[in-house]
């Protein structure tokens, strides 16, 4: 049965620090893995998509990186800004059927 | 391109009675998954539809059921509802799409229970 964790739980840094969000996932038998964005009480927002033959995915700020082989995924944010603040989970797509997501880490960048 | 869409944003049922819940897919994706999440937790698979069957389930029991239609837009249903349904639910659609494999997710639908 395929497990997601994320670390850490919580995060609090000042504006213009670079950081980096991890997940870690049980079964390396993967589709894909996707990081999303939820702000309080919201839907999810896809922010990167990795494809399991892909090694990493970038979109402005962001980078996220994937190995399989030792089940980990980190999010990379760079110049982090209060308008980050959010909750970031990732997600495992375990060949169509499901996605099975992390706990979350919950993230504030203060001004 | 339309995203996905999710009805009602909010809803207040009491405890026993029956909720449907509905979502609309993205142009061109004819999958669609359900999810449950509740406050300060991942969300948690309930069931996928995939071209109106069911496509896997998730541990859920079977007072929650569901239902897509022939235009991929979907239904959850719950019945008897408990004070432990309480959760954001959430839809997403998915299809095969050059290279683009991943889920949209819409902005779910806030139930509370009482």
């Amino acid at each position: 049965k395929q497990e997601v964790t994320q670390i850490p739980a919580a995060l609090s840094v000042p504006e213009g620090e670079n950081l980096v969000l991890n997940c870690s996932f049980t079964d390396s038998a993967i589709y894909n893995l996707q990081w999303f964005r939820q702000d309080p009480g919201k839907g999810l927002t896809s922010l990167l998509l990795i494809q399991s033959s892909q090694r990493e995915q970038t979109s402005g700020r962001l980078n996220a990186s994937l190995d399989k082989s030792s089940g980990r995924s980190t999010l990379y944010i760079a110049a982090s800004q209060p308008g980050d603040s959010a909750t970031y989970l990732c997600a495992v797509d375990n060949y169509g059927q499901n996605f099975v997501f992390g706990p979350g880490t919950r993230l504030s960048v203060l001004p | 391109e339309t995203g996905v869409t999710q009805s009602p944003t909010h809803l207040i049922k009491t405890r026993g009675q029956q909720v449907t819940l509905r979502c609309s897919s993205q142009s061109g994706h004819n999958t669609v998954s359900w999810y449950q999440q509740a406050l300060g937790q991942g969300p948690q698979f309930i069931f996928q539809y995939y071209r109106e069957e069911e496509n896997g389930r998730g541990n859920f029991p079977p007072r929650f059921s569901g239902l897509q239609f022939p235009n991929y837009s979907s239904e959850l249903n719950v019945n008897a509802l408990e004070l432990d349904d309480s959760a954001l639910y959430l839809c997403a659609s998915s299809g095969e799409k050059q290279g683009n494999y991943g889920y949209t997710f819409g902005s779910g639908t806030r139930l509370t229970v009482v």
